[in-house]
């Protein structure tokens, strides 16, 4: 258990929907990212918000947006949903207050998109 | 740019030694995390290597050679339940990334 929780385990959504998957990260833990990774694959980076604000983001477009609360919550939303968008969605918390800024990950929502 | 080479695939046998290489190129290296993901699952933490040498822990080591830009993550005593996926991640740069390669998955056979 590395106490970070995801909601919802499984979504299935059509094309064009929007989705909001949400993350719990451990008490103290004040840096999020999020990948997306596709079956057989290594998890792809998102973006990560650190404090609140984005602090990072990788090669996706910007129907993909995130949000980070002050309770160590965060959100990760897609707009416009297409097929490839299919794919488990991970969560990883982690503290700047640790020098190795270990990354520990939620147990991932499962997005299809029909 | 920044590149992770690690074999796709792998079988060994119950109780058996093996030995999972991973090469790298990265920018602004910080340190070296070795997770394991089993099928449908997240991945968990395994180890970290920040300095050369090997890291011991229990029946999984880790080592790294920062000049060579290589690591390899060793199993002994092979268990069926070490049938996963291991994923080589090196940090880099300022804001401490994580680059993740494709993972090489790892068949334990009776």
């Amino acid at each position: 258990e590395t106490g970070v929780t995801q909601s919802p385990t499984h979504l299935i959504k059509t094309r064009g929907q929007q989705v909001t998957l949400r993350c719990s990260s451990q008490s103290g833990h004040n840096t999020v990212s999020w990948y997306q990774q596709a079956l057989g694959q290594g998890p792809q980076f998102i973006f990560q918000y650190y404090r609140e604000e984005e602090n990072g983001r990788g090669n996706f477009p910007p129907r993909f947006s995130g949000l980070q609360f002050p309770n160590y919550s965060s959100e990760l939303n897609v707009n416009a949903l297409e097929l490839d968008d299919s794919a488990l969605y991970l969560c990883a918390s982690s503290s700047d207050r640790v020098s190795t800024d270990t990354q520990y990950f939620g147990p991932g929502t499962r997005l299809t998109v029909l | 740019g920044q590149n992770i080479d690690q074999p796709t695939e792998m079988t060994a046998t119950e109780g058996a030694i093996v030995q999972i290489n991973c090469t790298y190129q990265t920018s602004g290296f910080n340190g070296l995390f070795w997770y394991q993901q089993h099928a449908g699952e997240a991945p968990t933490f395994l180890s970290y290597n920040v300095l050369d040498g090997l890291e011991e822990k229990g029946r999984f080591s880790s080592f790294l050679s920062r000049s060579k830009g290589y690591s390899y993550l060793l199993l002994k005593e092979l268990q069926m339940k070490d049938s996963a996926s291991y994923l080589c991640a090196p940090q880099a740069g300022n804001n401490r990334k994580l680059i993740w390669g494709l993972g090489t998955s790892l068949a334990v056979n009776p």
